[in-house]
């Protein structure tokens, strides 16, 4: 089993909907989770980062964690054109080794 | 603007040929990272670096080696022995401490 699963997608939504993008990991130790939006031929940038289980938003982007079910989620409000990218999570245990754990990845497209 | 750069940002290597991938930052980061990125796959770790003239091998270090003579640079070098070298290379520095990164842009290698 990976440590961490994603569904790779692809996804594709209108504009204006609410989209979730969800992973599941298999190690409790983990304690700080990312979300990483990537662009075709780009790097990945990173859109939200969360320590331990709760919530946090930023803009029309909401992050859950539920350590108890080992299930992180990215909510997109009134999603737009521009938000077409690959989503990736990525997670750690906050050693000082830096070892990122990644999902494969979402790919999303937002059409007009 | 700090950041990473990362160059060329399209390479070609032919067969039997060893090749050296660029990456420079001037964020004052400590730790840096090389990840190989497939098609519809996630992040694999192939090297990283925690301070100057140290480094450890990741995931998929067969094939590749690295050096870390200052703190701003990681050059990556793929060489013949790696066999399957078409992808689309990352390097990363730590940003904080949850191990959340930065990346560059990416270099995509391509075999001719």
């Amino acid at each position: 089993q990976k440590e961490v699963e994603q569904d790779p997608g692809p996804l594709s939504v209108p504009e204006g909907a609410i989209v979730s993008l969800n992973c599941t990991y298999s190690n409790s130790a983990f304690q700080y989770f990312m979300w990483y939006r990537q662009y075709s031929r780009k790097g990945p940038e990173l859109l939200m980062y969360t320590y331990s289980s709760g919530n946090k938003e930023d803009g029309r982007f909401t992050a859950q964690v539920d350590k108890s079910s080992k299930y992180i989620s990215l909510f997109i409000r009134d999603s737009q054109p521009s938000d077409s990218a690959t989503y990736l999570c990525a997670m750690n245990r906050g050693s000082t080794l830096g070892r990122l754990y990644f999902g494969r990845g979402t790919q999303l497209t937002v059409w007009p | 603007d700090g950041g990473i750069t990362q160059s060329p940002k399209y390479l070609f290597r032919k067969e039997g040929q060893n090749v050296t991938l660029s990456c420079e930052q001037n964020l004052n980061h400590d730790a840096m990272y090389w990840y190989r990125q497939d098609p519809g796959q996630g992040l694999r770790l192939i090297y990283y670096s925690q301070i100057v003239n140290d480094f450890q091998k990741g995931d998929i270090a067969e094939g590749y080696s690295v050096s870390r003579e200052k703190k701003e640079s990681f050059p990556l070098t793929v060489t013949s022995a790696q066999k399957n070298p078409t992808a689309f290379y990352l390097c990363a520095s730590n940003r904080g401490p949850g191990q959340e990164k930065v990346f560059g842009q990416g270099t995509r290698l391509t075999v001719v």
